[in-house]
């Protein structure tokens, strides 16, 4: 079973609140990812880094930023939550080689009133 | 740019019957080939890949899975499915070389006895 661990699990919060969405894994993976998933829709890539002080944009536009100070660490912040915003957040990590599996966390869902 | 298409949003099936969730894709370069599995309230799990090699890949819950480039396909195959396999499948791919997925919008599998 894959060590990747996301919270909070279930977030409610109001317009205009900043926010952090945390996301740990303990395999020393360097590559990290954060996905998008909406009911009934595909996962989309929002952000990526390849390493400690490397981030990329995904696919898919997100207002969110994210940070990779420490290899096992990958936190997702939000200035300025919006409805707009509200959908389920998945962080997953992968080790080297190519076509190495990405090893999903939990998952956070986040509602925003 | 790869698109996934998963074309049956919903497959109801009944306990120990057999089951095929199909999976489309579109690359116009080589490609590594994923199946996630995700029940509720849980993160994705790798259920099986296609990297390179022998065309039929297996996972250790019966599921398989055949790679068919002329098609374009990576269908998913059990022929005996359990209550206990209920849950959203998500077909994805990768360009071979590349660690970013692209994930199909999933399919829901619903046992029922």
């Amino acid at each position: 079973e894959a060590d990747i661990y996301q919270t909070p699990r279930y977030l409610v919060i109001g317009t205009g609140k900043k926010i952090t969405l945390e996301c740990s894994q303990t395999m020393g993976h360097d590559k990290m990812y954060w996905y998008q998933q909406d009911p009934g829709m595909e996962l989309h890539l929002i952000h990526y880094s390849y390493g400690v002080n490397s981030t990329e944009k995904g696919d898919l536009s997100s207002e969110s930023t994210v940070s990779r100070i420490r290899t096992e660490h990958f936190p997702l912040t939000l200035e300025s939550a919006r409805p707009s915003h509200t959908s389920q957040y998945l962080c997953a990590s992968s080790g080297p080689g190519q076509g190495s599996t990405q090893y999903f966390g939990p998952g956070t869902r986040l509602t925003v009133l | 740019a790869q698109s996934v298409t998963q074309l049956d949003s919903q497959v109801p099936v009944f306990e120990e019957a057999p089951v095929e969730l199909r999976c489309n894709y579109s690359s116009s370069v080589s490609v590594y080939l994923f199946w996630y599995v995700q029940y509720p309230n849980q993160g994705l799990q790798l259920l099986l890949k296609y990297l390179s090699g022998s065309t039929l890949v297996e996972s250790i819950n019966g599921f398989e899975a055949e790679f068919n480039k002329s098609q374009t396909s990576f269908h998913l195959r059990k022929p005996s499915v359990h209550i206990s396999d209920t849950a959203e499948y998500f077909c994805a791919v990768s360009e071979a070389g590349f660690q970013k997925l692209v994930f199909g919008t999933g399919t829901r599998l619903l046992v029922s006895p």
